[in-house]
């Protein structure tokens, strides 16, 4: 079965801090794929970044980057420089081959971000 | 904008009463979810689709009944509705064409459910 795990529920920072949301997965499947998400106070649900678990490569994206490590079943997002508009609930996700069409979510992390 | 629409986008309705809650897709994708949020749970998956009459169950689907007759259009039905299943649903749809494990989710904007 899969499962991820966001174990920081809520995170305030002042601006222009960085901040690290972990993000923990567990599954038996060799391929799979994952996924963060991002829904501001607004609501929608909004895809940030895929990673496959044959890709261990850093990504950047701007402020953006994520740190993956099959070693410790690990997809970190690191925001840097963070802004008042980075206020939102972040997703983790993981869809794998053998779990069918199924995308299983994290509980979220909500991260304030203060002025 | 990936082309979904959900209707209505708020509905409050009394214990007992039925309630279907309608996802349209200009996408013409053959995957579609309905997803329900909670506080503390985060998304759970209550059923999917993958093709026109063809559907199966997520792991909260207890209450809950679907149907597609159409590639564009997903129904989620409550039966008879119960407080626990207020919420805020979300439908989305899949971008991968034969592999939607790989692929991300767009989402629609959301219905909040209320049940007194």
């Amino acid at each position: 079965a899969q499962k991820v795990t966001q174990a920081q529920t809520e995170i305030s920072v002042v601006e222009k801090e960085d901040v690290t949301l972990d993000c923990v997965y567990e599954t038996r499947d060799t391929t799979y794929y994952l996924f963060w998400y991002k829904q501001p106070p607004s609501g929608e649900l909004v895809f940030l970044i895929r990673r496959n678990s044959f890709d261990e490569q850093n990504e950047i994206s701007g402020r953006y980057s994520w740190n993956f490590q099959k070693s410790t079943s690990s997809f970190n997002f690191t925001i840097t420089a963070s802004q008042v508009v980075d206020s939102a609930v972040y997703f983790c996700a993981l869809s794998t081959q053998g779990g069918s069409e199924k995308l299983v979510f994290g509980k979220g992390t909500k991260l304030t971000v203060n002025p | 904008d990936a082309g979904i629409t959900q209707s209505p986008r708020h509905k409050v309705t009394e214990t007992g009463t039925p309630v279907t809650l309608r996802c349209h897709q200009t996408e013409n994708h053959r995957y579609m979810y309905w997803y329900r949020q909670d506080p503390g749970h985060g998304l759970r998956l209550i059923h999917y689709s993958y093709g026109v009459k063809d559907t199966d169950k997520g792991e909260v689907s207890d209450g809950y009944s679907v149907s597609r007759s159409k590639t564009e259009d997903f129904l989620l039905t409550l039966e008879s509705a119960t407080s626990s299943q207020t919420s805020v649903y979300f439908c989305a749809i899949s971008s991968g064409p034969r592999q939607p494990y790989n692929s991300p989710l767009h989402f629609g904007n959301g219905t909040r459910l209320t049940v007194t």
